[in-house]
């Protein structure tokens, strides 16, 4: 069980604008401002797409941005189109080890 | 541009040690506030960090795992190792190295990663 919640599925239509939480605690998303989201494509290696909440790294596209209020982090996808089908996975600071990092369970994005 | 690869063993039998080997390049762990690391994807489920060695030689380990795991790092050669004893069929998984800067919590940059299959 991961120390994260994300739901297992979304789906959206082309166009439209989704938003996948992310449920921690005050010991990780709650407590901290250290949220992060990656892309996954099948048999790839995930991709950084945000990180400290809501900052994208260069050459991520402006339709991904990152939110968070108490103890849920959210990533919202504008704009939906056939590419963003894929899995995310949140991450956060969390205090309750010395990696100092946990992960969610992933959400399977479908582009209907 | 950062690369990282990882280079080890696709199938190893229970109970045996895994030894895995992460080559990376345009950045140095001799350089301060650098940190490179482990995580590991089963199939079909969750990412779950396994250990972390900063260039100051501090050693970060999953509370969970940390009795069979150890990381250690050849700044000449540009490598991390990672061994993990007793292996059981539940460690298959794809086993990714990590590139994450210190007093940052995310992974900037990631190997290909290497699916290590327990089973005899």
């Amino acid at each position: 069980q991961s120390a994260l919640t994300q739901p297992a599925s979304v789906s959206g239509s082309p166009g439209q604008s989704i938003t996948i939480p992310c449920t921690g605690t005050s010991s990780d998303v709650g407590g901290y401002n250290y949220v992060s989201w990656y892309q996954q494509y099948p048999g790839k290696a995930p991709k950084l797409i945000i990180y400290d909440v809501s900052d994208r790294p260069s050459g991520v596209s402006n339709r991904f941005s990152g939110s968070k209020s108490g103890n849920t982090a959210s990533l919202t996808i504008s704009g939906l189109q056939a590419e963003d089908e894929a899995d995310y996975y949140c991450g956060s600071y969390t205090s309750s080890n010395t990696l100092y990092v946990v992960f969610g369970g992933g959400t399977k994005l479908t582009v209907l | 541009q950062i690369t990282l690869k990882e280079s080890g063993p696709s199938l190893v039998k229970p109970t045996q040690t895994l030894t895995l080997t992460c080559t990376f390049s345009e950045f140095s762990l001799s350089t301060g506030g650098v940190g490179v690391g482990w995580i590991r994807q089963p199939p079909g489920t969750a990412l779950e960090w396994l250990a972390l060695i900063y260039s100051d030689d501090d050693k970060r380990y999953s509370p969970s795992l940390r009795s069979r795991l150890t990381i250690t790092k050849d700044t000449s050669k540009n490598q991390v190792v990672l061994t993990m004893t007793n292996m059981d069929p539940v460690d298959t998984a794809t086993y990714y190295c990590a590139h994450r800067r210190a007093g940052k919590y995310y992974v900037d940059y990631w190997g290909q990663g290497i699916l290590v299959t327990v089973s005899s």
